[in-house]
């Protein structure tokens, strides 16, 4: 059972924006880093957001990373039919000592 | 390039042993965690921890502390994930993944499938 909780499903129509949101507490994302992931089907997790906001190198501006209090947003722009993934969140959680994810939100372009 | 490689499927029956592993290329091998993830058919991702290659600290989540072994060979860059008695609610995907404070390269996953 998941600390932080994802919203299970967002959709949108091409080139529109979709957020998804992770929620979690002060033991995690209130005081650690947040990254986030995409898992296309069938297909391994590729991280797309670190330390809040920063975009590895190779990642479109089009995503973008934002933290308030326990609460951290993805932001997804200018939606494609190659975004449709599971997109999920990941931080420390300083009371478990472990990294905690979110619950997956499943993005779908209509 | 960064590449994490990991060994093939396996099908095993209840009750049997098993080692996984993830091969790691690209980088120093012992300058980054390597974290086990699993995903369940359908489900979501779970952290099971991770360990150090320098020295071989290991750190679980408290779900999966006890029933896995995390081990590492920095001598062959190799991580591996242990099992000394599966069950079939062992049968998930497991990916290995470089970590430091977040995970920036994953291995293609291990399928293994528990099943009498």
């Amino acid at each position: 059972q998941s600390v932080l909780t994802q919203p299970p499903s967002v959709s949108a129509a091409p080139g529109q924006k979709v957020t998804i949101s992770c929620s979690g507490s002060s033991s995690n994302i209130g005081n650690n880093y947040v990254s986030w992931y995409q898992q296309l089907p069938g297909t391994a997790p590729k991280l797309l957001i670190y330390d809040n906001n920063k975009r590895p190198s190779g990642i479109p501006d089009r995503f973008s990373g934002s933290k308030s209090g326990t609460s951290a947003t993805l932001g997804i722009t200018g939606l494609q039919t190659g975004d449709e993934a599971d997109y999920y969140c990941g931080t420390w959680d300083s009371s478990l000592s472990a990294v905690v994810f979110g619950t997956g939100t499943k993005v779908t372009v209509l | 390039e960064v590449q994490l490689v990991q060994s093939g499927a396996e099908v095993k029956k209840p009750g049997e042993s098993l080692r996984i592993s993830c091969k790691g290329s690209g980088y120093s091998f012992t300058s980054y965690w390597i974290s086990w993830v699993r995903q369940m058919p359908g489900k979501g991702l779970e952290w099971m921890g991770r360990i150090d290659p320098s020295d071989s600290y290991t750190n679980y989540s408290p779900s999966f502390q006890g029933h896995v072994t995390i081990s590492a060979d920095k001598s062959i860059s190799t991580a591996y994930l242990q099992w000394s008695s599966l069950k079939a609610s062992d049968t998930a995907m497991y990916y290995c993944a470089r970590s430091s404070g977040y995970s920036d390269g994953w291995g293609q996953g291990t399928l293994v499938t528990v099943s009498s």
